[in-house]
């Protein structure tokens, strides 16, 4: 089966930019997470969504924001670029909120 | 709000030698646990969970709830170890799985 596969590898920014991640989860999942993974942190929950619905968000502000699509693939959009932004963020999905997580390869995201 | 620790960043352990990685939580109720390890050059994926009480690869992990520790072991290294562990928690299944900052276990042959 084909995995997680998240656009693009690499995308860098200047701050005060916005930037868009996209996501395509594996066949027959509907949850989507979104992670964040900053130099030396572990990786950050950021968003949820599971049948086209945000179902829970992490402790980050309202600029990190997100949608998933009826297909349910999903982009995160993050606003106003700021330097702490600087991570990889990593995508998984999961067939259920129950089930594990499968993850993909993650955007870098680099702000200038 | 709820805390992993893991207090080695890297570990180095001889191959046949017992591994064990440590981790640490802080909850309040009771919380789900898992295990994710990333190989080399693969994703990041699960190794186990404790509800599942299974062995992965050797690998098993304990609840501890007085200690509030999950703590990770295998009896016997092997070289194909060597990876980048992750301990991880949540309230219920994948629902804001809160992450340690990882050990890199390094088997030395």
């Amino acid at each position: 089966e084909a995995g997680v596969t998240q656009s693009p590898t690499h995308l860098i920014k200047t701050r005060g930019q916005q930037a868009t991640l996209r996501c395509s989860p594996i066949s027959g999942h509907t949850s989507v997470y979104w992670y964040q993974q900053a130099l030396g942190l572990g990786l950050q929950f950021l968003l949820w969504y599971d049948e086209g619905e945000e179902r829970n968000r992490g402790n980050f502000p309202p600029r990190f924001s997100g949608r998933q699509f009826p297909n349910y693939s999903s982009e995160l959009n993050v606003n106003a670029l700021e330097l702490e932004d600087s991570a990889l963020y990593l995508c998984a999905s999961s067939p259920d909120r129950y089930q594990p997580q499968h993850f993909g390869d993650g955007t870098r995201l680099s702000i200038l | 709000a709820q805390r992993v620790t893991q207090p080695e960043k890297l570990l180095s352990v001889f191959k046949g030698a017992p591994v064990e990685l440590k981790c640490n939580y802080s909850y309040s109720g009771s919380p789900e646990l898992f295990w994710y390890v990333q190989y080399s050059r693969q994703r990041l994926q699960l190794l186990l969970r404790h509800i599942s009480r299974e062995s992965i690869k050797g690998f098993t992990a304990d609840l501890n709830k007085g200690e509030t520790s999950f703590h990770l072991k295998k009896p016997f290294a092997q070289e194909e170890d060597s990876a980048m562990y992750y301990c991880a928690l949540s309230n219920f299944g994948n629902e804001k799985l809160t992450f340690g900052t990882g050990t890199r276990l390094t088997i030395i042959p």
